[in-house]
């Protein structure tokens, strides 16, 4: 069974440029997650989705940041235009049922987003 | 709201010592805790969990965690270490309607 896949693993932009990272979740996962890790500190919540609706998107920073779920498949988060202080580490989890009763997360190996 | 502290940065050990990583929470009613490890180039992976029953939880990897309530505290344990053992580790607590809060992570060197 394939993973949580996540790409690119790496991206080093420009300030002021646009990036977009892709996650594709485990097959049959309706819950998808966004997280962000900066260098040395807490892994933070970005945005939930239950299949292709946004259950939670508390955790977004700012309108800069976008997320779309096509047809409840693949996730996308894009970037635009990217600060300086949006580097860090963006990680992807999938899980079948609900994250908060318990059920483990499956991540992705993140990808690490460099803004220069 | 919820939160988790992983007051160790960096911990060093030795190659067959023992290993305790601590953590401590805060969440108002009984939580939901986890322990996850990363590897390098490789995601987060789930060792143990936590959310009601016997306070001492076994895991994968010869891992085990103990909660306790009047701690506040969910500290990850193994008797001894393997090199293998040296990666990322991550606690996280969460419960309710909430989405999984995790800490900022305990890097494990493991000297031979």
């Amino acid at each position: 069974e394939a993973g949580v896949t996540q790409f690119p693993s790496h991206s080093v932009i420009e300030k002021g440029q646009t990036v977009t990272l892709r996650c594709d979740p485990i097959s049959g996962h309706d819950n998808l997650y966004w997280y962000r890790r900066v260098m040395g500190k807490e892994i933070k919540f970005l945005l939930h989705f239950v299949k292709e609706s946004k259950q939670d998107e508390s955790g977004m920073p700012n309108n800069r940041f976008l997320a779309e779920r096509t047809g409840g498949t693949y996730s996308t988060l894009k970037v635009q235009p990217a600060e300086l202080e949006d580097s860090g580490v963006y990680f992807c989890a999938s899980s079948q049922g609900l994250g908060f009763r318990g059920e483990k997360l499956f991540f992705g190996s993140g990808t690490q987003l460099s803004v220069l | 709201a919820q939160s988790v502290t992983q007051p160790d940065i960096h911990i060093t050990v030795s190659e067959g010592a023992s290993l305790e990583l601590r953590c401590n929470y805060s969440y108002g009613a009984t939580p939901y805790l986890f322990w996850y490890v990363q590897s390098p180039g490789q995601g987060l992976q789930l060792l143990l969990k936590y959310f009601s029953g016997d306070t001492l939880v076994q895991g994968i990897k010869g891992f085990e965690a103990e909660f306790k309530r009047s701690q506040s505290s969910f500290n990850l344990r193994k008797p001894s270490v393997h090199w293998s053992d040296a990666a990322e580790y991550f606690c996280a607590v969460g419960g309710g309607s909430y989405i999984p809060t995790f800490g900022r992570g305990t890097s494990l060197i493991v000297h031979p």
